[in-house]
């Protein structure tokens, strides 16, 4: 089945460098997407893994360990625009389709 | 660059009432997804499409019906509406024909509100 953990909430400041952890149980799929969403808007790609490891995309890295079932998006530089939702989705099996979490709102102060 | 295309994208329909979304992939994509946002709630996948055959089914009402035409365009169809069907509607597509095969691009999406 498919079980995909993420904190509800998280709050950061402006030029600082936040983590956000996923855990996941789930089969089927050979890569680890992460997702930006604003609010009432359409989810955007940020970064994928498909090999254990980090990958680094400008601001954003994303990391993942299969045998722990685990992967976290790490956020450097953090702007204002960076408040959303990060959705940490399973995917890219056979059919491709993304097994979404809960999502975690991250909120950047000042 | 061209990006996916959804409409309306705004709809308001009554209970019992049939509604009929459309997404138009981006060009040569090959494959489309569709997607049902509830309020406060994390993306479900609903069912999706590749080269114009149904490719996987998720957690899609009986009620709900898709299918992908000849020019890749696909039609989610929706009858006896009901109110937990209000929700946002999204359209993704991705191209197995390119660097990243598995990454899908999400159109604005549909907001459907069930009164």
């Amino acid at each position: 089945g498919q079980n995909i953990d993420q904190p509800t909430e998280m709050t950061a400041t402006e030029g600082a460098i936040v983590q956000i952890n996923c855990t996941y149980q789930t089969s089927g799929f050979n890569g680890l997407f992460w997702y930006q969403q604003h609010a009432g808007e359409a989810p955007t790609f940020l970064s994928y893994n498909v090999l254990d490891g980090l990958e680094e995309k400008g601001r954003f890295s994303s990391f993942l360990s299969r045998s722990k079932g685990y992967s976290y998006l790490l956020l450097k530089e953090l702007q204002m625009k960076d408040s959303a939702s990060y959705l940490c989705a399973p995917g890219g099996g056979a059919t491709n389709k993304l097994i979404f979490g809960t999502g975690t709102l991250l909120a950047v102060q000042p | 660059a061209a990006g996916v295309i959804q409409s309306p994208r705004h709809l308001i329909k009554e209970k019992r009432e049939t509604a009929t979304l459309k997404c138009y992939p981006i060009p040569r994509h090959d494959t489309v997804y569709w997607y049902q946002q509830g309020p406060g709630q994390d993306p479900q996948f609903l069912i999706s499409f590749y080269e114009k055959m149904q490719s996987d089914k998720g957690s899609i009402p009986d009620r709900f019906s898709a299918q992908q035409f000849s020019d890749y365009h696909s039609e989610l169809n929706m009858s006896s509406l009901e109110l937990g069907d209000s929700a946002l509607y999204f359209c993704a597509s991705s191209s197995r024909l390119v660097k990243n095969p598995y990454e899908q691009y999400f159109g604005p999406g549909t907001r459907l509100t069930v009164t």
